[in-house]
């Protein structure tokens, strides 16, 4: 069984340019949630991908985008970059809809991303 | 509001020694709770999870919770800790009219030989 796993580790972008983050979901798993952990922080949720439709987001502006694949892999986009938006971006991945009520979550070991 | 408090950031044990790490959360509707550790480098592994029934949950790594509906509280505690239990423990509350996890900031554990 393969975990869920994140590209790339690390990633130095400059403000105002747009990135790509990549997850591929644990096998079998077909939802995909997305967080941001800031230094320091708690992880925040910023959307889920259930059967590639967005079920649920944060409060994440729209420059923060995503997609999820007939695999169920995900991207992760952000637009116009801001040096806030450095931090460790965690994808988790589990069977269906109801992380919070009783679906457990898988996450992968993130990407890390640094905005200068 | 919604929100997970964890009022330790940092925590020092000898190894062997009890541990108790302390969690209050605010929920208006009837919260699943979980805990979490992230070690250096990793992902968040899920410890123990409460949905309902019995308010004293086992995890793995020995770790076990309980549940204070009274004093909104989920407090995770070890009997004797493991220089490996060194990481970040985050608490986190979900509940059924959401989907997502609320996390608290974390508290880092050092573990001294």
């Amino acid at each position: 069984e393969t975990g869920v796993t994140q590209s790339p580790t690390h990633l130095i972008k400059t403000r105002g340019q747009q990135v790509t983050l990549r997850c591929s979901s644990q096998s079998g798993h077909n939802t995909v949630s997305w967080y941001q952990q800031a230094l320091g922080q708690g992880p925040q949720f910023i959307f889920q991908y259930y059967r590639e439709e967005e079920n649920g987001r944060g409060n994440f502006p729209p420059r923060f985008s995503g997609l999820q694949f007939p695999n169920y892999s995900s991207e992760l986009n952000v637009n116009a970059l801001e040096l806030d938006d450095s931090a460790l971006y965690l994808c988790a991945s589990s069977w269906g809809i109801g992380a919070a009520r009783g679906k457990e979550q898988y996450f992968g070991p993130g990407t890390r991303l640094t905005v200068t | 509001a919604q929100s997970v408090t964890q009022p330790d950031i940092h925590i020092t044990v000898s190894e062997g020694a009890s541990l108790e790490l302390r969690c209050n959360y605010s929920y208006g509707a009837t919260p699943y709770l979980f805990w979490y550790v992230q070690s250096p480098g990793q992902g968040l592994q899920l410890l123990l999870k409460y949905f309902s029934g019995d308010t004293l949950v086992q995890g793995i790594k020995g770790f076990e919770a309980e549940f204070k509906r009274s004093q909104s509280s989920f407090n995770l505690r070890k009997p004797s800790v493991h220089w490996s239990d060194a990481a970040e423990y985050f608490c986190a509350v979900g509940g059924t009219d959401t989907d997502k996890l609320i996390f608290g900031t974390g508290t880092r554990l050092q573990v001294f030989p």
